[in-house]
Parts: structure tokens; sequence; C-alpha cells
């Protein structure tokens, strides 16, 4: 398996315009995670899917985020209008129901707003 | 709910010394916990973790972590510390229903000569 797959790697973007961030998860993994790693706030939790369906997005800053599973293979995570303070890495996770296994991490966007 | 205290957000030590990264955790449950390494520009990589079961696990890279119900701890240890050790390494728990990961601010290692 290829892992979790994200793109862009790196996305440089001008304040006010729309990001989409991509993740195809692990086949046959039933949860999906948006993750946001900044230097002052580390790591955060953003929303999880279960079975294509958003369980918990409380973490989601503001409404300029959007994120969807249309399917079981993709994802995305929107911003729009994007903000400098928007500039993070932002990575996707997926893991099977059981929660002993553990995440399995892509590799993350890098965002740059400016 | 669950939360996660990774006691020293930076450790130094010198190549060849012990290493031991320090987490506490809280949880109303049985928990699940998890250490993950992250080297730079990568994601986060599973070093180990621990479910149910013999409270010494090993993982990855001569690491290893010891469950201490008692204490409510899961500190990550390695005998002997390596260049290529240099990274961030973040504790994680898993409890309840929902499969969440709440993860620790993470600590990060460096390894001098």
């Amino acid at each position: 398996d290829a892992g979790v797959i994200q793109s862009p790697r790196h996305e440089v973007t001008e304040m006010g315009q729309e990001v989409t961030l991509r993740c195809k998860p692990i086949s046959g993994h039933d949860y999906l995670f948006w993750y946001r790693q900044t230097m002052m706030r580390g790591l955060e939790l953003l929303i999880y899917f279960n079975n294509n369906v958003p369980i918990d997005d409380s973490g989601m800053p503001e409404d300029r985020f959007s994120a969807k599973m249309p399917n079981a293979s993709f994802s995305t995570l929107k911003i729009q209008p994007s903000e400098p303070r928007d500039s993070a890495v932002y990575f996707c996770a997926s893991s099977f129901s059981s929660q002993g296994v553990g995440y399995t991490f892509g590799s993350g966007t890098r965002l740059t707003v400016v | 709910a669950q939360s996660v205290t990774q006691l020293g957000s930076h450790v130094s030590v010198s190549e060849g010394a012990l290493v031991l990264l320090r987490c506490n955790y809280s949880s109303s449950v049985p928990p699940y916990l998890f250490w993950y390494v992250q080297y730079p520009n990568q994601g986060l990589q599973l070093l180990l973790k621990y479910t149910t079961g013999a409270t010494l696990v090993k993982g990855i890279n001569g690491f290893e972590a010891e469950f201490k119900k008692s204490e409510t701890s899961f500190h990550l240890t390695k005998p002997s510390a390596h260049m290529s050790d240099a990274a961030e390494y973040f504790c994680a728990v898993s409890a309840g229903t929902a499969s969440k990961l709440t993860f620790g601010t993470g600590t990060r290692l460096q390894v001098t000569l």
C-alpha cells in the first residue's frame, strides 16, 4: 500500500484565495482525520470522519474552513478565503475502526498564505 | 475525556547516552497509548503502541516504553542515543469508543556528539 497520500506537498497562495488540500486514505481504513501543525499551537485536530461521515468538526477554526469526504478514498479540506494565519502544515491521517491500531499519517501539505 | 502531558519540550543527550522522554496521561477508561516520531519535513510515524497485555512494549529503532498504570505514565526510552534519533516525539492516548487520538505537545530530542 502506498500509504496516506496528500497533495499538494507545498502550496503558496495569496491572501483571499481559495485553497483545497487533498487526501487519499489507506484502502480499507474507515477513519480519516485532518490535523494542522504550527509552532505556536502544535498539532490540532480539525475534523474527523468515520465511514465518510463527519463525526467531530469542533476543531475547525471558523467558517472559512470546510471538509468533505465524498467517498471512502478521497477527502478535501478547503479554506476560503485564505488568510496569512492559516499558514501551517496540514496533515491527513487514517486508521481502522480498532482504536488500538493507531493512525497512519500522510506527509503533509505545507501551506503558505502571503 | 483523555489528555497527555509531555514533560520537557526539549531534551538534549549525548550520542550513546540514555534517552528518556516522559509522558503522563489521564483517561477515565483503560487507555491505548502511542508514541510517534516526526523527522523534519515529514509526517508522524508510529514508533510503538500499548493496547493490552505486556506493559513493556518495544518499537522501531531500539525504542521501548513501559505502561505504568499506578503512575499513569508511558515514558519512552532508548539505551543508547544515535544522531539519527534527533526528531520530535509525540505521545498520544486513545480511550472510549471513538477512534480519536489525543496528542501531547511534543518533545524535541537533540543528540550531540
